[in-house]
């Protein structure tokens, strides 16, 4: 296992509604990405943390937005939910700094339905 | 254009045959470029780096090709445990962003 964790597991919310998940890095590691994966999709990436500042953004409306902490833990905040946002969330740890640094790895995700 | 394409396949191969999974990417800066694996369901593992020099790990063989803008993943002896998706990954010329193409479906059939 990768020692990321995700919580919840799973989530059903209604349209309009907000939602937050949260992840817990890799002992070690001190970035964070978030993805969003759509059924028979690739995982989309919607941004980087990194010393909790946002390092980088997808192509991703403002209303999804993030933080981390200084334990390195981060969280992802999705406001005025749509249906179309209804996915697995996944979080990837890595750790900054040499070539190992882009290698990710992944919590178990968070599958949110939005009715 | 995406930035990164792969064929979806499905790849359906007997086992103890290769087969060859290639992924074109977009962005000549790209840096990095990783294979990963997705069970159903489950959160994607990497596989493995894809380095310059093309790199080996058991039955995985990872190359790229710079100059063509791919990479490409060989899986000799296949295992019915291999059946899954595959991602092919490539970074940002920032390398703080991340692509996946769609993936590539392999079924290892008995």
């Amino acid at each position: 296992e990768t020692g990321v964790t995700q919580s919840p597991t799973h989530l059903i919310k209604t349209r309009g509604q907000q939602v937050t998940l949260r992840c817990s890095s890799q002992s070690g590691h001190n970035t964070v990405s978030w993805y969003q994966q759509a059924l028979g999709q690739g995982p989309q990436f919607i941004f980087q943390y990194y010393r909790e500042e946002e390092n980088g953004r997808g192509n991703f409306p403002p209303r999804f937005s993030g933080l981390q902490f200084p334990n390195y833990s981060s969280e992802l905040n999705v406001n005025a939910l749509e249906l179309d946002d209804s996915a697995l969330y996944l979080c990837a740890s890595s750790l900054a700094g040499g070539r190992a640094s882009y290698e990710q790895y992944f919590g178990p995700g968070t599958r949110l339905t939005v009715t | 254009r995406k930035e990164v394409e792969q064929d979806p396949g499905p790849f359906n191969v007997p086992e103890g045959a290769t087969v060859a999974f290639n992924c074109t990417y977009s962005n000549s800066a790209s840096q990095s470029f990783f294979w990963y694996r997705q069970d159903c369901r489950k959160e994607p593992k990497l596989l493995m780096s894809v380095y310059s020099s093309g790199n080996e790990d058991g039955r995985f063989t990872a190359q790229l090709n710079r100059a063509s803008q791919y990479i490409s993943l060989l899986i000799r002896d296949s295992k019915l445990s291999d059946s899954a998706t595959y991602l092919c990954v490539v970074n940002s010329a920032s390398g703080n962003q991340f692509y996946f193409g769609t993936g590539t479906s392999l079924t290892v059939i008995p």
